[in-house]
């Protein structure tokens, strides 16, 4: 079965702060990547969908890359806000197989 | 408005009893998904379609089944053979087959054994 690995699994940061963390994933077999943010009490949301290696996205505040070469994505968010705090997923999936999401990095903005 | 619906929000399951949850979509995506989360656990895919009549396994399909009789509805029933059934389901729809395009998610059902 292939991994799915989110680090760190638990981040506080301060308000205004900016921060980033990771998504790891096989390195062969890429198909596509996507990233999600989940708030509590809520359904998870759709950030970005990366399909390219280099490519670069962009939302607002949050951004993200990807290397499909060595396997990673990073999420990255510039002068954090309370509404930030939420669990960010990521989700790989392979050319020949099924969706694997990963286990999340729960964010935590500090007032 | 367009969206993923899931009922019941809440649902309690006697021992040895079947129970449906039911997912419908207004989207008119082909593809839909059913995930299960346990706590400190990522989504795990339980069953997806992407398109009518069809459907496939995930990595956890033992003990569920499901239907896809028409595009907007992805009911999933979580049968007495499923020996570890508590855990926060949701369910998902996205556009593409593939993964080209993101998925949109339903607001959950949470299942609890009595």
């Amino acid at each position: 079965i292939l991994n799915v690995e989110q680090s760190p699994q638990s981040l506080h940061v301060q308000e205004g702060d900016s921060t980033n963390f990771t998504c790891s994933f096989p390195s062969s077999n890429f198909y596509a990547l996507h990233w999600y943010r989940w708030e509590t009490a809520k359904s998870p949301e759709a950030l970005f969908v990366m399909t390219l290696n280099g490519d670069e996205k962009k939302k607002g505040r949050i951004s993200a890359t990807l290397n499909t070469k060595e396997g990673y994505s990073y999420l990255y968010i510039k002068g954090s806000q309370p509404e930030d705090s939420a669990t960010y997923l990521c989700a790989f999936i392979p050319r020949d197989d099924k969706i694997i999401f990963g286990k999340g990095t729960r964010l935590h903005i500090l007032p | 408005d367009g969206g993923i619906t899931q009922s019941p929000k809440y649902l309690f399951r006697k021992e040895g009893q079947n129970v449906t949850l039911s997912c419908e979509q207004n989207l008119n995506h082909d593809a839909m998904y059913w995930y299960r989360q346990d706590p400190g656990q990522g989504l795990r895919l339980i069953y997806y379609s992407q398109i009518v009549n069809d459907f496939q396994k995930g990595d956890i399909a033992e003990g569920y089944s499901v239907s896809r009789e028409k595009k907007e509805s992805f009911p999933l029933t979580v049968t007495s053979a499923q020996k570890n059934p508590t855990a926060f389901y949701l369910c998902a729809s996205s556009i593409d087959r593939r993964g080209n395009q993101p998925q949109h998610f339903g607001d959950g059902t949470r299942l609890s054994i009595l």
